[in-house]
């Protein structure tokens, strides 16, 4: 059975930064792609960009560029997504989701709340 | 970027009834799209890939259909338990885009 298991979640001051994780099991980690993604309250999906597990390769949404960074642990099947300079735009759940294209497994999301 | 525009961004409809969603893409997306529902709290869940393919797992009262930039998500005989968010997803082109969403509540 395919498991995405998200950490938990984090109040973070303005500023800051924070790194997520994403532990997966059930499935050959480093053949798949992995992507994240924001969720605003009552709001809109937005992709924030991918890696690909074997070789770390990633791809971001411009928008996103600068803000978050991807990067993954094959030897604990583990993606991680560090997001930097926090503000209170950044306050939202973050999902980490498997597949190139479209979605069959999501992590239970990770809530962010920036708040000083 | 491609725009995805979902209507309606509300539904109200009684059980049993038949439902129906709509997705337009700002320009041809050949059939690179995805539907999911999303429950509160919950993370959303696959319902239909490339457009008309049911995901493992998920009712066949579920279908999706369309082509170009016009797609469509139908709910046959609307239960209690579909009650629910749902969005489309276009995975044509990056970054991928999703629709505002779809909340679908019982008449």
């Amino acid at each position: 059975e395919v498991q995405l298991q998200q950490s938990g979640a984090e109040l973070v001051k303005p500023g800051a930064s924070v790194k997520l994780s994403c532990k997966t099991s059930g499935y050959t980690f480093s053949n798949y792609y992995m992507s994240w993604l924001k969720q605003m309250p009552g709001q809109n999906i937005e992709w924030i960009g991918n890696i690909y597990g074997g070789n770390g390769g990633t791809g971001y949404n411009q928008k996103f560029k600068g803000k978050a960074t991807l990067t993954v642990d094959k030897s604990s099947s583990t993606a991680y997504m560090d997001l930097s300079s926090l503000t209170s735009e950044d306050s939202a759940v973050y999902f980490c989701a498997m597949g190139s294209d479209w979605f069959a497994y999501w992590g239970q999301g990770t809530l962010v709340t920036v708040s000083s | 970027d491609i725009q995805m525009t979902q209507s309606p961004a509300s539904l109200s409809a009684s059980l049993g009834e038949t439902v129906t969603i709509e997705c337009r893409a700002s320009e041809d997306i050949y059939n690179g799209l995805a539907w999911y529902q999303q429950k509160p709290g919950k993370s959303p869940q696959l319902l239909i890939y490339n457009a008309n393919s049911l995901h493992t797992g998920v009712p066949s009262r579920f279908s999706g259909s369309g082509s170009g930039t016009q797609y469509s998500l139908k709910i046959n005989s609307l239960q209690s338990e579909d009650v629910a968010s749902y969005f489309c997803q276009q995975y044509y082109d990056y970054p991928y885009t999703f629709g505002a969403g779809t909340k679908l509540e019982l008449k």
